[in-house]
């Protein structure tokens, strides 16, 4: 199975910072990389898939880049409602994996 | 609009059974894989199963083979998983996602049904 690591496994930033999220493969996985965002008591949303495309009705501060086995996860201008938990997941085999998980706090 | 939502969940003893269900709308459900994807009570995200469109490849992760089930009914737009043998690790909000084609992400849930292991 393809692992993936995600760091940090928490943070707290201001309103109006960049947050940066990595996620890294235990093998080469091209660009088959998906992003979530999972509010309290909610169910996971799409934000990024394939590394880099927007996920439709997501807002533009939300981009992905990376590719084989290093991905990042920017969110820029930080805003109240991004408080959440990140996962990233991968498609490129069965089973699809997820990262441990990023939670964002809001200073 | 495109909507799945789970049900079935319950408190069932360890060593028993439980059937889930994911009713689908707002799409066409028989062009879809679909997935059960499970969070225990304070963790991560972990895949379950996956049936593809026409039921002609189903996947389970490790821990559930031979004691999960999944299935569907393209007829009723509904996607099951049959949980026997229960143990308190299975205790977990279940989601049913959905999944285009290979390769792509889970770009639908549902709201996660609730399956307590308890004794």
């Amino acid at each position: 199975d393809i692992q993936m690591t995600q760091s940090p496994s928490s943070l707290s930033a201001s309103v109006g910072d960049r947050v940066t999220i990595t996620c890294r493969a235990s093998q080469n996985i091209t660009r088959y990389l998906n992003w979530y965002q999972q509010k309290p008591g909610k169910a996971p949303n799409l934000l990024i898939y394939a590394a880099s495309s927007l996920q439709s009705g997501v807002p533009s501060r939300f981009s992905g880049s990376g590719s084989g086995t290093d991905f990042t996860l920017t969110i820029n201008s930080l805003q109240p409602e991004d408080s959440a938990a990140y996962y990233c997941q991968q498609s490129d085999s069965i089973p699809p994996t997820f990262g441990q998980g990023t939670k964002v706090e809001i200073k | 609009e495109v909507q799945l939502a789970e049900s079935g969940g319950d408190l069932v003893n360890p060593g028993g059974s439980l059937r889930l269900s994911c009713a689908a709308s707002g799409f066409t459900f028989s062009d879809y894989t679909m997935n059960w994807v499970r969070q225990a009570p304070g963790k991560g995200l972990e895949w379950v199963s996956s049936i593809s469109s026409s039921s002609s490849y189903i996947y389970y992760a490790d821990s559930m083979k031979g004691r999960f089930t999944i299935s569907r009914d393209n007829a009723k737009n509904s996607l099951f998983l049959q949980m026997n043998s229960l143990r308190a690790e299975d205790t977990a909000v279940y989601y049913c996602a959905r999944v285009f084609a290979s390769g792509s992400p889970f770009d639908c849930w549902g709201q996660g049904t609730l399956v307590t292991v308890s004794s």
